[in-house]
C-alpha cells in the first residue's frame, strides 16, 4: 500500500480564492510527522508546513493551514487567498518513527496547482 | 542563513560517462540526504548520512552510484558510468537531526540529462 496518496491530478483555483489539496497517509506508527512542500518550475523543494502526530491543534503558517484528521489519516493543505505565485507542484510527505531508522521522508506523487488571474 | 547549496544546477552528459554532484548543507545540520526525483514523481531517498556515516543506503544502486561525506559537511554523489535511465533531478537535503519532527530543507537540485 502507498504510504502517501495524492489523487487529485491537477487543481485550478481563481486568484484570491482558497483551495484545498488532499493528502491521505498510511502508517502503523504512533509517532510521525507530516510535511507539505511546494516545488515551482525552478525545481527547488520549498518547505511549507509541518504537523506532528501528537499535535492537537491544526498547524498554520501564514496563508497555509493543515486540516489534520488523524482518525481518517488525512492531512489536507489549505491555501487561502491564492496568488499567482502559488502555481506549482505540491507534495505531501511523511516521516515515521520518533528517530533513527525510519527517518526518511516518503513523498506522494504530488498535485499540480494552477492559479488563474 | 544560507540554504542548502548544490552544484551544478544542470548537467548534460553522454551515456557511459561519469558525473558528480556536490552538496553543501545548512550550517550545523548533521543529517544529509540525497534524493532522486523522476519526472512527475515525488523524490525518493538514495542515501542518508548522519555526520560522516552513511546510515541508510539501501536504495543506492551500488554498482554505479557512490557517495561520500568527508568531514561530515559537504557531500558528493557520483554516477559511473551513467545510463539513459539516470536522467532525473538529484536533490540534496539536510536537517538538524533524525527525529520524525525535524524538517528537511532541500537544495535547488541538479538536473541531469544523459544522452
Amino acid at each position: 500500500a502507498q504510504k502517501i496518496t495524492q489523487t487529485q491530478p491537477g487543481m485550478f483555483v481563481q486568484e484570491k480564492e482558497a483551495v484545498t489539496l488532499d493528502c491521505t497517509y498510511d502508517t502503523s506508527d504512533q509517532s510521525y510527522g507530516l510535511f507539505w512542500y511546494k516545488q515551482p518550475s525552478s525545481g527547488e523543494m520549498i518547505f511549507l508546513i509541518y504537523q506532528g502526530s501528537y499535535d492537537e491543534q491544526n498547524a498554520t503558517e501564514g496563508r497555509y493551514s493543515l486540516n489534520f484528521q488523524k482518525a481518517r489519516k488525512s492531512a489536507n493543505l489549505v491555501i487561502s487567498a491564492s496568488q499567482l505565485g502559488d502555481s506549482a507542484m505540491y507534495f505531501c510527505a511523511m516521516r515515521e518513527g520518533r528517530s533513527g531508522a525510519n527517518s526518511k521522508l516518503t513523498f506522494g506523487k504530488g498535485i499540480t496547482l494552477s492559479v488563474r488571474p | 542563513e544560507a540554504g542548502v547549496v548544490q552544484s551544478p544546477r544542470y548537467k548534460i552528459i553522454e551515456k557511459k560517462q561519469p558525473v558528480a554532484f556536490w552538496c553543501n548543507p545548512i550550517s550545523g545540520h548533521n543529517t544529509l540526504y540525497w534524493y532522486l526525483q523522476n519526472l512527475g514523481q515525488g523524490p525518493e531517498l538514495l542515501i542518508r548520512y548522519e555526520n560522516e556515516e552513511a546510515v541508510d543506503d539501501s536504495q543506492l544502486p551500488k554498482d554505479r552510484f557512490s557517495a561520500e561525506r568527508l568531514k561530515g559537511v559537504d557531500s558528493t554523489l557520483k554516477i559511473q558510468p551513467a545510463e539513459l535511465g539516470d536522467s532525473a533531478v538529484y536533490l540534496c537535503a539536510s536537517s538538524l537531526g533524525l527525529s520524525a519532527y525535524e524538517t528537511q530543507y532541500f537544495g535547488p537540485g541538479t538536473r541531469l540529462l544523459v544522452l
